[in-house]
């Protein structure tokens, strides 16, 4: 049964700082890896996908890193911005016609 | 716009009522989702279809019925309510051979 895990749950950093959002699975066969971006009261944002054969996305300020070996995957925001904050979930499918099995996200809150 | 569309948005109603949540995608997808956020904002998978054929059904209660009659069209219908139906309700398509899932905005459900 694969598992999801996001750590911390919460981060708080200062605008201008880069930083590294982490997503860690336990089945590693895994179809796609995706990260979302969730805003308060509102649905799920897409921001990267990154299909199994692949080791990275970018999507201007942001860069997803995928190592299926050790059941990892980081998310990278240069240069974060207020406007950055919000909840970052990570979710992986094991197949084409599998569910995402989400982690439970990192709130992150970049302070001006 | 191409999106995923899910309506109503806000839905409040008494134990014991029926419901339903519609749900259509413009966007020419071949599977459909409901994702179902608890009070933590952990999402869980509730069901999935492809080509209006149902291929995953979680442990969700009867009381649960989604029906597909096309494509572009997964409904929810919920019947006898209970107060632990409470949540958000997330649709969601994608196109099987990319595999990347897009939501529509959510329902938030409240049982009184």
């Amino acid at each position: 049964k694969q598992e999801v895990t996001q750590i911390p749950a919460a981060l708080s950093v200062p605008e201008g700082e880069n930083l590294v959002l982490n997503c860690s699975f336990t089945d590693s066969a895994i179809y796609n890896l995706q990260w979302f971006r969730q805003d308060p009261g509102k649905g799920l944002t897409s921001l990267l996908l990154i299909q199994s054969s692949q080791r990275e996305q970018t999507s201007g300020r942001l860069n997803a890193s995928l190592d299926k070996s050790s059941g990892r995957s980081t998310l990278y925001i240069a240069a974060s911005q207020p406007g950055d904050s919000a909840t970052y979930l990570c979710a992986v499918k094991n197949g084409a016609n599998s569910k995402l099995t989400f982690g439970k996200g990192i709130t992150l809150s970049v302070r001006p | 716009d191409t999106a995923v569309s899910q309506t109503p948005k806000y839905l409040v109603t008494q134990m014991g009522n029926d419901k339903s949540i519609k749900c259509e995608q413009n966007l020419g997808h071949d599977t459909m989702y409901w994702y179902k956020q608890d009070s933590k904002k952990f999402l869980k998978i509730m069901f999935s279809y492809n080509n209006k054929e149902l291929i995953i059904n979680e442990t969700v209660p009867n009381r649960f019925s989604p029906k597909s009659p096309d494509k572009a069209h997964l409904n929810l219908h919920i019947n006898s309510l209970e107060l632990g139906d409470s949540a958000v309700y997330f649709c969601a398509s994608s196109q099987h051979s990319q595999g990347g899932l897009l939501f529509g905005s959510g329902t938030q459900l409240s049982v009184l």
